[in-house]
C-alpha cells in the first residue's frame, strides 16, 4: 500500500537555527512529492514539489527539499528559521503522471523559540 | 484568481442531522478534490471529480456521504445522518490537467464540522 511517513511529530528549533523535516515514502514507483504548510485555521499552502529532474528543489519562503531515491526520502530544509515558520508541515505523494489522489503524512508540528 | 473557497467555514450539528458543504474551485481548474482531516492527522483523500464526472472514491466515503459537481464548477459534499466520528475538517482542493498545467493541488480553508 502507498504510504508517507513523517517520523517526527513535533520539532522545536531556535529562531535562526537550521531546520530539517523528514519524509519517507513507500510507493510502487517514484511518485510526485510535495511539501505543504498549514497554519492554525488555515488551509494548506504548497511550499515546493518534485516531479523529476534535479533532485534538489527550491520552494517558497526559503525552503528547499532533496529527493533521494535510494532512501525513498524527500526531506525539507531551511538554513535559518524565522518565528513565522511555526506551523504544521505535511509531506504528500501522488501518482506520477497525474498526482490526482495525494497521500499525506501525519505532519510535523514546528515550534520556533525566540 | 481568487483561490479555492469553501462554505461554511464552521458547522455545528447534532448527531443524526444532514449537512452540506460547498466548494468553489479556482475558475479554470477542471479537477476538484475532497479530503478529510482529523485532529493530529494529515488530510485523507475522499473523492475527486474531473469536470462533472466523479472518477475516484475512497473507501472512507461511506454510503452516508455523497458528492456532486453538477456543472463542472462548484461541488457539494453532503453527509447524511451525521455521527460523532464525522467531526473533522473537510478540505477541498482543485487542480488543472490542461496543457502546461503542473498538477498542483490548491487547497481551500476548509469546513470544520463538529457533531454533538
Amino acid at each position: 500500500a502507498q504510504s508517507v511517513t513523517q517520523p517526527d511529530i513535533h520539532i522545536t528549533v531556535s529562531e535562526g537555527a537550521s531546520l530539517e523535516l523528514r519524509c519517507n515514502y513507500s510507493y510502487g514507483a517514484t511518485p510526485y512529492l510535495f511539501w505543504y504548510v498549514q497554519s492554525p485555521g488555515q488551509g494548506l499552502q504548497l511550499l515546493l514539489k518534485y516531479f523529476s529532474g534535479d533532485t534538489l528543489v527550491q520552494g517558497i519562503k526559503g525552503f528547499e527539499a532533496e529527493f533521494k531515491r535510494s532512501q525513498s526520502s524527500f526531506n525539507l530544509r531551511k538554513p535559518s528559521v524565522h518565528w513565522s515558520d511555526a506551523a504544521e508541515y505535511f509531506c504528500a505523494a501522488g501518482l506520477s503522471g497525474s498526482a490526482r489522489q495525494l497521500t499525506f503524512g501525519s505532519g510535523t508540528q514546528l515550534t520556533v523559540l525566540p | 484568481d481568487t483561490g479555492v473557497s469553501q462554505d461554511p467555514r464552521h458547522k455545528i450539528t447534532k448527531r443524526g442531522q444532514n449537512v452540506t458543504f460547498r466548494c468553489d474551485p479556482i475558475s479554470e481548474h477542471n479537477r476538484l478534490y475532497w479530503y478529510r482531516q482529523t485532529l493530529g492527522q494529515g488530510p485523507e483523500f475522499l473523492t475527486y471529480f474531473q469536470n462533472e464526472a466523479q472518477l475516484e472514491k475512497s473507501r472512507l466515503l461511506s454510503d452516508r456521504f455523497s458528492a456532486e459537481r453538477p456543472k463542472g464548477s462548484f461541488s457539494t459534499l453532503e453527509i447524511q445522518r451525521t455521527e460523532q466520528g464525522d467531526s473533522a475538517m473537510y478540505l477541498c482542493a482543485s487542480s488543472s490537467t490542461l496543457a502546461g498545467a503542473n498538477y498542483e493541488q490548491y487547497f481551500g480553508p476548509g469546513t470544520r464540522l463538529t457533531v454533538t
